[in-house]
């Protein structure tokens, strides 16, 4: 069974900085591009990037560019989302999916999403 | 950047059938957006439907299909059910690599 646990949500002062985690399992993770999708308070769905099976290629909507990062860790079967310089429209529930191998969609599997809040 | 369109919200009487859309505010949706279409309940994560246009992901019912109709991706439900009650939201590939999301459709079942 596809799992993942996403960690790391929590407030943070704008201007600050946090990273996101998403521990999968129930898959061959290194064969998956991955993705993070974000959702603010009472908002719709936005996604905000996501990265090849071995982090060669990434991708970013653009008001996250330069501010994001995302990486994995095949060896740790993990994917990551570093956020620096938060905005108060960062505040959302970050979302981590996977995608199985020639599959052409920003997600299939779903973690249950962990919360971001800045506020000073 | 390419704004992605959906109906609001639509109703739909139980049994019946809906179809809801997906566009684009300027071009026409094809197969080479790679539409793909997501259920949510409020606090929950979102379920993935449909992608690829009209793959249906694992367990989804065959009351779920996907299509182009028109110049609009669209997610036709029939025989709707008191639990199709939900938020369904599409989602294009733009050719820059880029996913964008609609804002989302509130259905609602009565």
């Amino acid at each position: 069974e596809v799992q993942l646990v996403e960690s790391g949500g929590g407030l943070v002062q704008p201007g600050g900085s946090l990273r996101l985690s998403c521990a999968a399992s129930g898959f061959t993770f290194s064969t998956y591009w991955m993705t993070w999708v974000r959702q603010a308070p009472g908002k719709g769905l936005e996604w905000v990037a996501n990265i090849n099976q071995d982090g060669s290629h990434k991708y970013y909507v653009d008001s996250v560019k330069g501010r994001f990062t995302v990486s994995r860790d095949n060896t740790k079967n993990s994917l990551y989302l570093h956020m620096n310089s938060l905005r108060a429209e960062d505040a959302a529930v970050y979302y981590c999916a996977s995608v199985p191998p020639t599959v052409t969609t920003p997600a299939v599997f779903w973690g249950q999403g962990t919360l971001v809040a800045v506020s000073s | 950047q390419a704004v992605v369109t959906q109906e609001p919200s639509f109703s739909v009487s139980p049994g019946g059938t809906v179809t809801l859309t997906c566009g684009l505010s300027s071009g026409s949706v094809s197969t080479t957006y790679h539409p793909s279409w997501y259920q949510q309940t409020p606090g929950q994560a979102p379920r993935t439907l449909i992608y690829g246009t009209n793959t249906r992901s694992s367990g989804v019912p065959d009351r779920f299909s996907g299509s182009i109709l028109g110049n609009k991706a669209a997610l036709t439900i029939t025989g709707a059910q008191a639990d199709d009650e939900s938020d369904y939201y599409c989602v294009l590939c733009m050719p820059s690599g880029i996913w964008v999301f609609g804002g989302g459709t509130k259905l609602t079942v009565l």
